[in-house]
């Protein structure tokens, strides 16, 4: 059965200052994607970013990056130049390709300090 | 684009009632919309998968008759609690996938439902 796993349940981070939030999975299928979501105050779930397995580029949203290590079974994101905007909880999640349904991490709830 | 829309946002019901939350998918077709519910500063327990014109699969430990779900069309997928009692409320959210394009492994998620049983 695959698992994520997020070890960092609360996070802060100084207003223009780099943060990253980690993420770890297991599984021994080789076609699956990971999924970074935010869901701030409104309780609204925004997806932050995505990273198919099989590519070995990490994806890039503006000030949203990750580093994704297939062979480690890691996927932190890094926020550059932090906002007071990204202060929300941050969802880790896995699919397997084909199933359609996600598996979540526990959370990381960011705080950004002004 | 790839919007979801809930409704209602917030609902407060007599225990014993029944309650029915829409889910839509505004600009794209969708052919499997999933729910979920959350309780406070917890993650997303997925409670059952819907797919147009099928019937929904739940989850272990989610009971089917309490948890009504109807996906009569591919923009629209309901969920209705039967006979609501208080350990009931929650926040119900759900989400949808795109068919038939690109990305359609991703999940737009609806701005979620508080349902709070009294």
């Amino acid at each position: 059965a695959q698992t994520v796993t997020q070890s960092q349940p609360e996070m802060s981070v100084q207003e223009a200052e780099t943060v990253t939030l980690s993420c770890t999975y297991d599984t021994s299928e080789n076609n699956y994607y990971l999924f970074w979501y935010k869901q701030p105050p409104s309780r609204q779930m925004i997806l932050v970013i995505r990273q198919e397995a099989y590519k070995q580029q990490n994806a890039t949203e503006n000030r949203f990056s990750v580093n994704f290590q297939k062979a480690a079974k890691s996927f932190s994101l890094k926020i550059s130049d932090s906002q007071l905007g990204d202060t929300a909880m941050y969802f880790c999640a896995f699919t397997l390709s084909g199933t359609y349904k996600y598996i979540f991490g526990t959370g990381t709830r960011l705080k950004v300090l002004a | 684009g790839a919007v979801v829309s809930q409704h209602p946002s917030w609902v407060i019901c007599k225990s014993g009632t029944s309650v029915k939350i829409e889910c839509r998918s505004l600009d794209f077709q969708a052919t499997t919309m999933f729910w979920y519910r959350q309780f406070p500063k917890q993650s997303l327990m997925l409670m059952a998968t819907s797919n147009e014109g099928s019937k929904a699969t739940y989850e272990q430990g989610v009971e089917k008759d309490k948890f009504l779900i109807n996906h009569a069309s591919l923009t629209l997928s309901t969920l209705t609690v039967t006979s609501a009692h208080p350990e009931d409320s929650s926040f119900y959210i759900c989400s949808a996938r795109l068919s038939g394009r690109a990305y359609q492994e991703t999940q737009y998620f609806g701005p979620g439902t508080r349902l709070l049983v009294l």
